[in-house]
């Protein structure tokens, strides 16, 4: 069957570092996304990888291992804002996005 | 407004009544999509469409009926709501990005089943 996995919850403290890891098993695989989500509101775009290596983007990067099913997302420098949801989320071979249920990521002063 | 808007924002129904939550985008994108979202589960897909008049199930469709009479609108019904249909409801339409086909999302539609 197909499958993501993360982590449910993580606390990280403000000015940290953070990364969040995602596991995947999919059939096929043409990419991995990443996306935020505030509560309360709608998933918004954070990444997409699909060549292995990381990929940086300000304070967040984000990074793929194919042969290992693997990707985390990095996060610099957290403010109280990165206070969220990250939803991992692979491309299949019918390229359908397969969720992960989410880490929310509390972020304390 | 330009983007994807999403009525009502909140509802709550009685068990075996008919619902329909609205879309409406307005970057005439041909992919749309609609998805629930469930504690303890990922997003999971009811239906999409990549063109006026061409829908296909996804992953959890019983229960649910879509029609895509024009490229702008996609409303989802649920023709006789049960309490397991409680959920929030995210419409979302593709853009490509960078090689990507990246989703964007309405604001949700928080359906109630009582």
């Amino acid at each position: 069957g197909q499958n993501i996995d993360q982590p449910t919850e993580m606390t990280a403290t403000e000015g940290a570092i953070v990364q969040i890891n995602c596991t995947y098993q999919t059939s096929g695989f043409n990419g991995l996304f990443w996306y935020q989500q505030h509560a309360g509101e709608a998933p918004t775009f954070l990444s997409y990888n699909v060549l292995d290596g990381l990929e940086e983007k300000g304070r967040f990067s984000s990074f793929l291992s194919r042969s290992k099913g693997y990707s985390y997302l990095l996060l610099k420098e957290l403010q109280m804002k990165d206070s969220a949801s990250y939803l991992c989320a692979s491309v299949d071979s019918n390229y359908q996005l397969i969720w992960g249920a989410g880490t929310k990521l509390i972020i304390k002063p | 407004d330009a983007g994807i808007t999403q009525s009502p924002r909140y509802k709550i129904t009685e068990t075996g009544r008919q619902v329909t939550l609205m879309c409406h985008q307005t970057w005439s994108h041909s992919y749309m999509f609609w998805y629930r979202q469930d504690l303890g589960h990922g997003l999971r897909l009811i239906y999409y469409s990549a063109a006026a008049d061409i829908t296909d199930k996804g992953e959890v469709p019983d229960g649910y009926v879509v029609s895509r009479s024009k490229t702008e609108n996609f409303p989802l019904t649920l023709e006789s709501a049960t309490r397991s249909q409680t959920s929030v409801y995210f419409c979302a339409s593709s853009l490509k990005v960078d090689g990507a086909n990246v989703l964007t999302f309405g604001a949700g539609s928080r359906l109630t089943v009582l």
